[in-house]
C-alpha cells in the first residue's frame, strides 16, 4: 500500500525549533519529487515547500523562506521539514504530499501532523 | 486572502448537480494546470481532479473539472450525502519565485 505518514508535531514555544519526518513506504520513494503543505486550524490549504527527486531542487513559500529546511533520505526513505524561528502563524496541521505521477498534482498525501507555536 | 477565490460555500439536494468556481490570473490558472482537492471533516485532503479534467483511478465520473481562460470549476452531479467536505483548488502560480496556490476552499453542504 502506497502510504506516507508523518510525526515529529508538537506543542513549542515562540522562536523554538521542530524537525518533522515523513515516512514513506509502497513505492519507489526516490523516484518522486515531494512537498509539504500546511493547514491552520479552521483555515484552508497552504504549500509550504518542494524538493525534487535528488534533492538538488528546493523552493519555499515566503511565509516560511529562511526559516524551513526541507530535506530527505532516500535511503531511509523518508522526507523531513527542519522548522526554526517559528511563530504562533506556524500552528497548523502539516501535511506531506507525493508529486508527480498525476500531472503537476499532490496524488499522495499523509494523515497529517499538528504543530502547536504556543507560550 | 488565497491567491485563487472560490466561493466559501455552496450547497445542494441529493441527486442534483452543482458546480464550485475557482478563479485565478494569468501568473496561474490562465498559464498552468488546475487540480482540485477534496477534504472530508478530520481527514488529509484527497486529489480529485488533476491537469484540469482527468480523475484518478477510483473517482467516480461524478466529479468532472473544467477550466477556461482564468477559471476553472468542479462539477458534481447526482449528488451523495458522502460528498459533504470541503473543496480546494490548486495551481503552480508563476509570479516571483513560483509556488503553488490554493484557493480558500469550499465547503459543499448536502441538504
Amino acid at each position: 500500500e502506497v502510504q506516507l505518514v508523518e510525526s515529529g508535531g508538537g506543542l513549542v514555544q515562540p522562536g523554538g525549533s521542530l524537525r518533522l519526518s515523513c515516512a514513506a513506504s509502497g513505492f519507489t520513494f526516490s523516484s518522486y519529487e515531494m512537498n509539504w503543505v500546511r493547514q491552520a486550524p479552521g483555515k484552508g490549504l497552504e504549500w509550504v515547500s518542494y524538493i525534487s527527486s535528488s534533492g538538488s531542487t528546493i523552493y519555499y513559500a515566503d511565509s516560511v523562506k529562511g526559516r524551513f529546511t526541507i530535506s530527505r533520505d532516500n535511503a531511509k526513505n523518508s522526507l523531513y521539514l527542519q522548522m526554526n524561528s517559528l511563530r504562533a502563524e506556524d500552528t497548523a496541521v502539516y501535511y506531506c504530499g507525493r508529486f508527480g505521477e498525476l500531472g503537476d498534482a499532490f496524488d499522495i498525501w499523509g494523515q497529517g501532523t499538528m504543530v502547536t507555536v504556543s507560550s | 486572502q488565497s491567491v485563487l477565490t472560490q466561493p466559501p460555500s455552496a450547497s445542494g439536494t441529493p441527486g442534483q448537480r452543482v458546480t464550485i468556481s475557482c478563479s485565478g490570473s494569468s501568473s496561474n490558472i490562465g498559464s498552468n494546470t488546475v487540480n482540485w482537492y477534496q477534504q472530508l471533516p478530520g481527514t488529509a485532503p484527497k486529489l480529485l481532479i488533476y491537469s484540469n479534467n482527468q480523475r484518478p483511478s477510483g473517482v467516480p465520473d461524478r466529479f468532472s473539472g473544467s477550466k477556461s481562460g482564468t477559471s476553472a470549476s468542479l462539477a458534481i452531479s447526482g449528488l451523495q450525502s458522502e460528498d459533504e467536505a470541503d473543496y480546494y483548488c490548486a495551481a503552480w502560480d508563476d509570479s516571483l519565485n513560483g509556488s503553488w496556490v490554493f484557493g480558500g476552499g469550499t465547503k459543499l453542504t448536502v441538504l
